[in-house]
């Protein structure tokens, strides 16, 4: 079984521009979820998506950050416009559904660097 | 918002060795997840803890939910050099939506 895809691995792009990322969950996975992992630190959850409704997205920062899941599977997130803070890796992880505990599997992640 | 305390923040052990690290919140969870990272991907789960006091083994991995709900610790026996990499807990609360947060990490290098 193909786990949860996620592209561009890497980008490094100068603040003020704009970055978009593309996740590919795991094939029947209803739930999909963004986090970002800033270096040295945990993984912390930006947005979650059951099918294409937004379930929480209350540390999405919302002056910059956008996500969307338009047909419920692959799902894109956008910084416009990206500051250094943002550097980071942006993890996207699935899981079956929300609605009980399901293990979430995490994609390899895209590394982002803000010059 | 709920934070995690794991300690310790780095450890560098030798082949063979035993290792623990633990992870302490001032919140109460439903469950708790150990996941460990390696360079360049994402993590991945390697137990998870439903209920207080509960202790689970998967191989040389052991880990224990706290009786308080506040706490869980991870052991690894007789350590090997795959075992580097980054080792995050992780609280689950419940709700309306399972929301996952993640401890800082530890990050464990084995000398062969």
């Amino acid at each position: 079984e193909a786990g949860v895809a996620q592209s561009p691995r890497y980008k490094i792009i100068e603040k003020r521009q704009s970055v978009a990322f593309w996740c590919n969950p795991i094939s029947g996975h209803a739930t999909l979820y963004w986090y970002q992992q800033i270096l040295g630190q945990g993984p912390k959850l930006l947005i979650q998506f059951q099918n294409n409704g937004v379930v929480d997205d209350s540390q999405l920062p919302k002056d910059r950050f956008s996500a969307e899941r338009l047909k419920g599977v692959d799902s894109t997130l956008k910084i416009q416009p990206a500051k250094l803070e943002d550097s980071a890796v942006y993890l996207c992880a699935s899981s079956l559904s929300d609605s009980s505990y399901n293990e979430q599997f995490f994609g390899p992640g895209t590394r982002l660097t803000v010059l | 918002g709920q934070q995690l305390n794991q300690s310790p923040q780095s450890m560098f052990i030798q082949e063979g060795e035993d290792v623990s690290m633990n992870c302490t919140s001032s919140s109460i969870f439903n469950t708790w997840l150990w996941y460990k990272q390696d360079p360049g991907e994402g993590p991945v789960l390697l137990i998870a803890l439903y209920k207080a006091g509960e202790l689970t083994s998967n191989g040389r991995l052991t880990a224990q939910f706290g009786i308080t709900r506040k706490d869980s610790f991870l052991n690894i026996s007789a350590s090997i050099p795959s075992d580097v990499g980054i080792y995050f807990c992780a609280g689950l609360s419940g709700g309306s939506n399972y929301k996952l947060t993640f401890g800082k990490g530890t990050l464990l290098t084995v000398n062969p």
